[in-house]
C-alpha cells in the first residue's frame, strides 16, 4: 500500500530540547515536504526536497532543519524548539501530477 | 507569485441541501488546482483535482468542482449534503514549473446541521 509515515503521532516536549521528527514513504517519488498547520492559517511549507541532497525552504523555515540522506526519508529537525512551535506538522510527498500525499500528521506541544 | 483565497470560513448547511465552498485563485502559470477535505483528528484526503483538461471536475463522495479562468474561481460543488461531510475543506493551487508547487487557502469549515 502507498503510504506516507510519520512518528512520532503525538508530542510534548519542553522548549529547547532537541527532538526529530521523522516521514517516510514508499512510492519512490522524488519530492517530499514539510507543512504546519494551524488554526485560521491552512497549511503552510516549512521546508521541501527535490531530490536526495536537495533541500530548500519553504514559507516558513525558521527554527528547523531538514535532510534528505535517501530518497524515502526526510526528517524534520527542531533543535532548539520553542511554545511557537506548538502545531500539527504533516509530511507530503507528491507525484508528476502535482498531487500530493499527505503523512497522517504530528501533533507537537512544546512547554 | 501565487495565492488562494477562500471566500468563506465558515459554512453551514442543512442535511440535504446544496453545499457551495468558494474559491478564487491567482498564479502567473497555468495552474493545477485541488480540493483536500480534513475531518476532525484525521489527515488530509484529496477530493478532487484540475490539471487542464476538462473544466468540470468530479471527485469523490458527490463533490465536483468547476475552474473558471476568466472568474479565475474554482468552486466546491456537491447537490445534498450530508452529515459525514462535515470537516474542512482546503482549496489548493499549484502553478510553479517545480519548486515550491503548494499554496494552500486558509481552509473553509463545513457544518451540516441535521
Amino acid at each position: 500500500e502507498a503510504q506516507v509515515t510519520q512518528n512520532p503521532r503525538y508530542l510534548i516536549t519542553v522548549t529547547g530540547k532537541k527532538l526529530t521528527v521523522t516521514c517516510s514513504q514508499n512510492m519512490n517519488h522524488e519530492y517530499m515536504s514539510w507543512y504546519r498547520q494551524d488554526p485560521g492559517l491552512g497549511l503552510r511549507q516549512i521546508y521541501y526536497s527535490m531530490n536526495v541532497e536537495v533541500t530548500d525552504k519553504g514559507d516558513v523555515p525558521e527554527g528547523y532543519k531538514v535532510s534528505r540522506k535517501e530518497k524515502r526519508n526526510f526528517p524534520l529537525i527542531l533543535e532548539s524548539p520553542s511554545p511557537n512551535q506548538t502545531s500539527l506538522y504533516f509530511c507530503a510527498t507528491r507525484d508528476n501530477s502535482y498531487e500530493q500525499y499527505f503523512g497522517p500528521g504530528t501533533r507537537l506541544t512544546v512547554t | 507569485a501565487q495565492s488562494v483565497t477562500q471566500l468563506d470560513s465558515h459554512v453551514s448547511v442543512s442535511e440535504g441541501t446544496p453545499v457551495l465552498l468558494r474559491c478564487n485563485y491567482s498564479s502567473s502559470y497555468s495552474p493545477s488546482l485541488f480540493w483536500y477535505v480534513q475531518h476532525p483528528n484525521k489527515g488530509l484526503q484529496l477530493l478532487l483535482k484540475y490539471t487542464s483538461a476538462a473544466t468540470l471536475v468530479k471527485g469523490i463522495n458527490g463533490f465536483e468542482a468547476e475552474f473558471k479562468k476568466s472568474e479565475t474561481s474554482f468552486h466546491l460543488t456537491k447537490p445534498s449534503a450530508h452529515m459525514s461531510d462535515a470537516a474542512e475543506y482546503f482549496c489548493v493551487v499549484s502553478g510553479d514549473t517545480g519548486r515550491r508547487a503548494l499554496t494552500f487557502g486558509s481552509g473553509t469549515r463545513l457544518q451540516v446541521q441535521p
